[in-house]
């Protein structure tokens, strides 16, 4: 059982490119979830997902897509990276979206150049 | 605007002695509330939640946290610190599945 997992674990990009952070969950959890973590701020839920086909934006949704085509896989696309998007991202999956705990990656770091 | 609020950026502790991480809350209805770790380099771990019911909760790794309605907190608490349980802490509380706020974390160093 390998839980969440997270590619890549560090990435370093250039302002305007693009890229997909990839997460899966081999628990067969229902919901899933990104969060961004900066300092000082705690973590900040970008979009999640209560099922296969269905997604939904968070608090900083702005400059990222998700799509949910299966239960396993949560990606997360980087549509023009900028530097205020440096930040270490986590996913997360859980039974249901509510009073169930979330069970975190290990998280990618990216570098916005 | 709702929120949770960890007052403390940095707790210290020697070990054996009892430590308190504190956690307030400020959301609608009744929160869902949680306690996560957060080792170096690791994603965050759960520790505990509080539903419904008893207002002290045991969880992993000997931790308990309280909750107090009428102060609208959740402080983490261990009997006995270990310098193995020197971490980041994060509280969180949860209304719906999109809204699940985070507090900002406190950093817990346990000293030998």
């Amino acid at each position: 059982n390998a839980g969440v997992t997270q590619t890549p674990k560090f990435q370093v990009l250039k302002t305007g490119q693009s890229m997909t952070l990839q997460c899966a969950q081999d628990m067969n959890h229902e919901y899933m979830s990104w969060y961004r973590q900066d300092p000082g701020m705690g973590l900040r839920l970008i979009h999640y997902s209560v099922g296969a086909g269905i997604t939904d934006q968070g608090e900083v949704p702005n400059g990222y897509n998700v799509s949910r085509s299966t239960t396993e896989d949560f990606p997360l696309r980087l549509l023009s990276a900028a530097p205020s998007q440096t930040s270490v991202y986590f996913c997360a999956s859980s039974y249901s979206g509510t009073n169930n705990e979330q069970f975190f990656g290990p998280g990618t770091r990216l570098t916005v150049l | 605007a709702q929120s949770v609020a960890q007052p403390e950026d940095q707790v210290n502790v020697a070990e054996g002695n009892p430590l308190t991480v504190k956690c307030t809350y400020s959301v609608s209805g009744n929160p869902y509330l949680f306690w996560y770790v957060q080792y170096p380099n690791r994603g965050l771990q759960f520790l505990l939640k509080y539903i419904t019911g008893d207002n002290l909760v045991k969880g992993s790794y000997g931790f308990e946290a309280e909750f107090n309605k009428s102060q609208t907190s959740f402080h983490l608490k261990k009997p006995s610190a270990l310098v193995s349980d020197s971490a980041l802490y994060f509280c969180a509380a949860q209304t719906g599945a999109n809204n699940l706020f985070f507090g900002t974390g406190t950093r817990l160093t346990v000293i030998p």
